[in-house]
């Protein structure tokens, strides 16, 4: 266990679906971040939250849409998704980054299966 | 923009022998960081060992050592006397570490290590 849960672990939802992915960390960090894993692709990072303030988009379709409560906690609203939007999404935290390096910690992730 | 490429799909080792993953990148930047994460089947992807470009030694954790080449922008990744437990996915990272540079993890499409007894 990293200290970073995400629930659900597996979700299945149609194309009309609304649904929200829950990350929380219990380290302490101020820095949280959603990637997106597909299969035969590299991982690619999709928003980072320092403090609750969004500080990257690497644009990503609006109709993916992060919400950042506090520090602890991450969601990422999902809303008429697309087959290919079927991927791991990982969520991951870390001390605050500004020029200085700080580990990144990586939740298990929830698979998601867009039908 | 900052591109990872790990070449080797899948590798396998036998346990007890040593094995290296290859890993190129490509950069102007002149200072970065490079790691190496593992993702077990249960795929909560963990670091494994990072490497600050600015030094000439290469980082070693245990069993796992890196092979750092800055001009030829190579890091590849040697695990000694491989258990049963290395088997996993391997990603390559790369993170600027230049003022004004991406914080963001770029991530190479990763190498699936299996171990046979």
């Amino acid at each position: 266990e990293t200290g970073v849960t995400q629930t659900p672990r597996h979700l299945v939802m149609g194309m009309t679906n609304k649904k929200s992915l829950k990350c929380e960390q219990h380290l302490g960090h101020n820095a949280m971040y959603w990637y997106k894993q597909s299969a035969k692709k590299p991982l690619e990072l999709m928003f980072v939250y320092n403090f609750k303030e969004q500080t990257e988009n690497n644009s990503v379709p609006s109709r993916f849409s992060p919400e950042c409560p506090n520090s602890s906690h991450l969601f990422l609203h999902l809303h008429t998704l697309q087959p290919e939007d079927s991927a791991l999404y990982l969520c991951a935290s870390s001390h605050l980054t500004s020029g200085s390096w700080y580990e990144q910690y990586f939740g298990p992730g929830t698979r998601l299966t867009v039908t | 923009a900052q591109t990872v490429t790990q070449s080797q799909p899948e590798m396998s080792v036998q346990e007890a022998e040593t094995v290296t993953l290859s890993c190129t990148y490509d950069t102007s930047e002149s200072d970065y960081y490079l790691f190496w994460y593992k993702q077990p089947p249960s795929r909560q992807m963990i670091l494994v060992i990072r490497q600050e470009a600015y030094k000439q030694q290469n980082a070693t954790e245990n069993r796992f050592s890196v092979n750092f080449q800055k001009a030829a922008k190579s890091f590849s990744l040697k695990i000694s006397d491989s258990q049963l437990g290395d088997a996993a996915m391997y990603f390559c990272a790369y993170r600027s570490r230049d003022r004004g540079g991406s914080e963001k993890l770029v991530f190479g499409k990763g190498t699936k290590l299996t171990v046979n007894p």
